[in-house]
């Protein structure tokens, strides 16, 4: 079956250091992989999208690498701030052209 | 312009009652979809709309139901209340419904929150 797997239910890191989040997925062939970030009581906010085709892609602070053979992309956050709290979600499209989503990683900055 | 706009924001059912989410997409947007989310399931896919026609069903029984009008606005109605339908509801609108090489980013609503007692 489809699975996608982001490695840390929680992460906690100290203001100023990288975070890197991890999404593993196993038996889908994604054209692309999408990032979105989610605060409480809020819908998902698209971050970063990453092609097959692509290794790596950067916007500002954030970077997504991507790695097909090894099923996994990995997003990270250079010079994090506590306002960079939040949680993070992986998405990939499914067999069935629905749009699926990791169970998501929340990060913590702290100052 | 505007984004996806979802009401009511917030509502509050009982046991056995029906009840129904409505959903505007961004202007020019064609593709609607809902999911649901729990802390213990995450975000999960109901169904997706195009051009008023369910294109894709998620793993939901049939007392969730949608729809979408010639507007592109859609509503999804959940009949029959259970306690495990409480969760935030989800609708994201897109240009297009599927897979495409430029890749299709999909733009969420605030959410209604739904409980059910």
């Amino acid at each position: 079956s489809q699975k996608i797997e982001q490695n840390s239910e929680a992460l906690n890191i100290q203001e100023g250091k990288t975070a890197t989040l991890t999404c593993n997925y196993t038996n889908y062939s994604p054209a692309y992989l999408q990032w979105y970030r989610q605060d409480p009581g809020r819908g998902p906010v698209f971050l970063l999208l990453i092609r097959e085709n692509e290794k790596e892609k950067r916007k500002e602070r954030l970077k997504v690498t991507f790695d097909t053979t090894l099923k996994q992309s990995l997003f990270h956050i250079t010079a994090s701030q506590p306002a960079d709290s939040a949680t993070y979600l992986c998405a990939l499209r499914g067999n069935n052209n629905d749009m699926r989503f990791g169970a998501g990683t929340r990060l913590t900055v702290k100052p | 312009k505007a984004g996806v706009t979802q009401t009511p924001r917030y509502l509050i059912k009982t046991r056995g009652q029906q009840v129904t989410l409505s959903c505007s997409p961004i202007s020019g947007h064609r593709s609607v979809s809902w999911y649901q989310q729990t802390p213990g399931q995450g975000l999960q896919f109901l169904f997706e709309y195009f051009s008023e026609t369910q294109r894709n069903k998620g793993n939901f029984p049939g007392r969730f139901s949608g729809r979408q009008f010639s507007n592109s606005r859609s509503e999804m109605n959940v009949s029959t209340l259970e306690l495990g339908d409480s969760a935030l509801y989800l609708c994201a609108s897109s240009l297009v419904p599927g897979q495409t090489l430029s890749g299709n980013t999909i733009y969420f609503g605030e959410g209604s929150w739904l409980t059910v007692v």
